[in-house]
Order: C-alpha cells, then sequence, then structure tokens
C-alpha cells in the first residue's frame, strides 16, 4: 500500500539524548513535513521541504533538525537544546492538492 | 499564525447535518480552503478542498460565501464515527513557493447518539 510511514509508534527516551524519528513515503510526493501536536492542541509546523537537499523552517523549529537526502525519507531529530520534547509528532507529504499523514510518533522523554 | 477562525467545539445528533463554519476573513486570490478531520490519536485525514465554487465529495460538502472570507464544512448525516477534531486551513496552491500548511486549534464536534 502506498502511503507514509512513521515509526516508531512510541518513543521513551532519557533527557539530554538526542532522537531521531522516522519518516518514510512512497507516493513519489515533493513536499514532507514534520508537525508537532501537545494534548489538546492544534498542530504546529516544525520543518517542512518541498525538494530533495531543501527544508526551511517552520513555526518552532528551535531545537529540532531535519535532513531530505532522499525524496522518500524525511527524518526529525529532536536535539537536548529542545526545551519540551515530550509530544506528539506528526509527518506529512502533499501532492500538491491534498496532504497525507502518518499515524504518528509519540515522544516521552524522562 | 493560523489565518482561519473556528468554534473550539460542536455537536450534533446522529444522523443529522452537522455544519462546521470556518472564518477566513484574509485569504488572498490564490488561496484555497482546505478541511481536514483528526480522530483522537491518529493523523490527520483529508476531507475537501475548494477554491470559489461550491464541492461535494463522498466525504462532505463545502459552501464557500461569495466574497470567500467564509466557508462552512457539511457533513451531510452525521455518524458517531464523525467525531473528531475539524481543522479549516487557507494555503496557496503547489505552485506558489510559500506553500505550507498551518493549522489552528480547530473545531471538536461531537456526534451525539
Amino acid at each position: 500500500d502506498g502511503g507514509i510511514t512513521q515509526s516508531p509508534k512510541y518513543l521513551f527516551r532519557k533527557e539530554g539524548q538526542n532522537v531521531t524519528l522516522s519518516c518514510e513515503q512512497n507516493l513519489n510526493h515533493d513536499a514532507m513535513y514534520w508537525y508537532r501536536q501537545d494534548p489538546g492542541q492544534g498542530l504546529r509546523l516544525i520543518y517542512y521541504s518541498q525538494i530533495v537537499n531543501d527544508f526551511q523552517k517552520g513555526d518552532i523549529a528551535e531545537g529540532y533538525s531535519v535532513s531530505r537526502e532522499k525524496k522518500e525519507s524525511f527524518p526529525l531529530t529532536v536535539t537536548s537544546a529542545q526545551k519540551n520534547p515530550t509530544a506528539f509528532y506528526l509527518c506529512a507529504s502533499n501532492s500538491g492538492t491534498k496532504a497525507f499523514f502518518g499515524q504518528g510518533t509519540r515522544l516521552t522523554v524522562v | 499564525d493560523a489565518k482561519t477562525t473556528q468554534p473550539p467545539s460542536m455537536d450534533c445528533a446522529e444522523g443529522r447535518a452537522a455544519n462546521l463554519p470556518c472564518n477566513h476573513s484574509t485569504i488572498s486570490g490564490n488561496e484555497y480552503v482546505y478541511w481536514y478531520r483528526q480522530i483522537h490519536s491518529q493523523g490527520p485525514q483529508y476531507i475537501i478542498h475548494g477554491l470559489k465554487n461550491n464541492e461535494t465529495n463522498e466525504m462532505a460538502s463545502l459552501i464557500i460565501t461569495e466574497d470567500r472570507k467564509s466557508s462552512t464544512l457539511i457533513l451531510p448525516h452525521a455518524t458517531l464515527r464523525d467525531t473528531a477534531v475539524y481543522y479549516c486551513i487557507v494555503s496557496p496552491s503547489w505552485e506558489d513557493s510559500s506553500y505550507k500548511l498551518i493549522f489552528g486549534s480547530g473545531t471538536r464536534l461531537l456526534v451525539r447518539p
């Protein structure tokens, strides 16, 4: 099936550790996005990429980093500089007319 | 910042139409209106989008006012599975280099049995 795959679904890390969240798509979409969602809140844009080897900061990029070396992959690294990393992270790709979302990764930092 | 305003919550009875409003008074001429919904702890799901004309698909209808400053998403016969948070988004078309989806807080729709 075509779609967006995020892994893992649940992730636990100790405070101060960097952690990388995976996002893979086989939809041949150029644009990919990372969002953060806190309980009871809407989605906030972290980073987005419109083409391979290019990406832009969203509204809350501090403490995060991304890479886009392949069209299919857009991994997100949550660094130790992110003050409140515990959240639900969603990856999306866009066909140009609509976005497709993964099922999310719930990150808990203890 | 999100460019749309939605009521935080609404409810409707199962089997009745759910009409979800959205204000986008600063919408630009090249921006589309998109609707997505998010069922608890899942990724958002695309519902429908439009530019000027009213649109209908198998999930819903979208009514856009003539001045394009507001729109209404209509679920004609709401079911319990339609309970979700509904997001209204305005965004340029893909050809625009500023293309990105900015989500607001959405409307939490509760469908009552």
